[in-house]
């Protein structure tokens, strides 16, 4: 059964404390996305990766967030130093280029900066 | 500026009743289109997509999509609504090209009333 898994599920940090989300996505997907998600934004693309190369990173705080991708099974969102209004969703997405551009979501992260 | 519209916020349904929501858009052509439900704490999961064809599409749960070009819409319905489908559902769209990102209307919730 093939899914995109993130890792944790839940995080609770104080404000300046670095944290980093991990994202397996589904083997053979070339596409990664990272969305946030809060009641006020809603869904916002932070950006997203082809073939582990950043293609688009203009919806993310350049200052604190930073996004990789180490290898093809492993993407990380990473935030130093944290910040109460980084409390959200975070959401992993993978997906195959040119096959329907389906995106499959992970269960997401829930990130609690107090 | 390109744009997705969801024009209800919330939406309660009997049980047994129909559903519609709606989905305009604002792009300078015609995009991919989209809807996905997210239950709750959980991540976003694909119900149906329209790149060409058909302007009637069929999804998984019973739901249904019909595109009009005319409208700029993309309204998703259900004929008979069950408890399970309390959710909130979110339209999408994605440019015709390399650069597939998603991007999301801000969300209509479904509650399904006894």
């Amino acid at each position: 059964d093939a899914r995109v898994t993130q890792t944790p599920r839940h995080k609770v940090t104080e404000m300046g404390q670095e944290v980093t989300m991990r994202c397996q996505p589904i083997l053979g997907h070339n596409t990664v996305f990272w969305y946030r998600q809060t009641m006020m934004q809603g869904l916002e693309l932070l950006a997203y990766f082809r073939n582990r190369a950043p293609l688009d990173d203009s919806g993310m705080p350049k200052d604190r967030f930073s996004a990789e991708m180490p290898d093809a099974t492993l993407a990380t969102l990473k935030i130093q130093p944290s910040e109460p209004r980084d409390s959200a969703v975070y959401f992993c997405a993978s997906g195959l280029q040119g096959d329907s551009t389906e995106a499959f979501f992970g269960q997401g992260t829930r990130l609690t900066v107090v | 500026a390109q744009s997705v519209t969801q024009p209800d916020i919330h939406i309660t349904v009997s049980e047994g009743a129909s559903l519609e929501l709606r989905c305009n858009y604002s792009y300078g052509a015609t995009p991919y289109l989209f809807w996905y439900v997210q239950s709750p704490g959980q991540g976003l999961q694909l119900l149906l997509k329209y790149f060409s064809g058909d302007t009637l599409v069929q999804g998984i749960k019973g739901f249904e999509a019909e595109f009009k070009r005319s409208q700029s819409s993309f309204n998703l319905r259900k004929p008979s609504v069950h408890w399970s489908d309390a959710a909130e559902y979110f339209c999408a769209v994605s440019p015709r090209s390399n650069d597939y990102k998603l991007s999301f209307g801000a969300g209509t919730t479904v509650t399904v009333r006894a």
